[in-house]
């Protein structure tokens, strides 16, 4: 069964610290994976997406990484302000059936 | 930012009340999603659409119904609301090698 999973669950972190979010997924075959970060109550907002081929992405403050042989994405937040506070979902497309799966997401917090 | 809408942003009504939700995009995407969100849970995606006149169900069982007979234009329809729809519906839209662009959602609220 194709399946995305995001680790931490939540996290808490003090303003201006790093932090690395974790994206294990089985989906097979893989067209794209995707991170989103959602506000509280608004719809979620693109900030990568990478294919097969890449191995990282950045925007901004936001770095992608993606291992295609390990199935593992990681986002990496650098120094870390208030309005990061959010979830970060990992998304993967399936090339078999374009659809979409999406995991959990990672609630996070960032205090001043 | 995206080209995409949906109305209304918010919507309280009583049981048994048919609603449509409307969503619009204006970036000639040809495939639209819409999914549903309960407060802190993912998304689970109830309908999607990759042209006119194309529609289908998603992962998540949904007693809700949907139309595409414009390409810019996917509205979702319940008949006959109750409380267990009370969620946030979230409409989306992609192109061929896009990633998924969003609408601000539609928080409906079914007393």
């Amino acid at each position: 069964k194709n399946q995305v999973e995001q680790s931490p669950q939540s996290l808490i972190i003090l303003e201006g610290k790093n932090c690395t979010l974790q994206c294990n997924y089985t989906v097979s075959p893989f067209s794209n994976l995707r991170w989103y970060k959602q506000d509280t109550g608004r719809g979620p907002v693109s900030l990568t997406i990478m294919t097969f081929s890449e191995n990282t992405k950045s925007n901004g403050r936001y770095t992608a990484t993606l291992d295609a042989d390990t199935k593992q994405s990681s986002l990496h937040i650098t120094a870390s302000q208030l309005s990061d506070s959010a979830s970060y979902i990992c998304v993967v497309r399936s090339d078999s059936n374009y659809q979409l799966i999406w995991g959990a997401g990672t609630k996070l917090i960032i205090k001043p | 930012e995206a080209d995409i809408y949906q109305t209304p942003r918010y919507l309280v009504i009583g049981t048994g009340k048919k609603i449509t939700l409307e969503c619009s995009q204006t970036m000639g995407h040809d495939k639209m999603y819409w999914y549903q969100q309960d407060p802190g849970m993912e998304l689970h995606l109830i309908h999607y659409s990759y042209g006119v006149n194309s529609t289908e169900k998603g992962d998540l069982s949904s007693e809700s119904t949907v139309s595409r007979i414009r390409t810019e234009h996917f509205p979702l329809t319940l008949e006959s609301a109750r409380p267990s729809h009370t969620s946030q519906y979230l409409c989306a839209s992609s192109g061929v090698y896009t990633e998924a662009f969003f609408g601000q959602g539609t928080r409906l609220t079914v007393v």
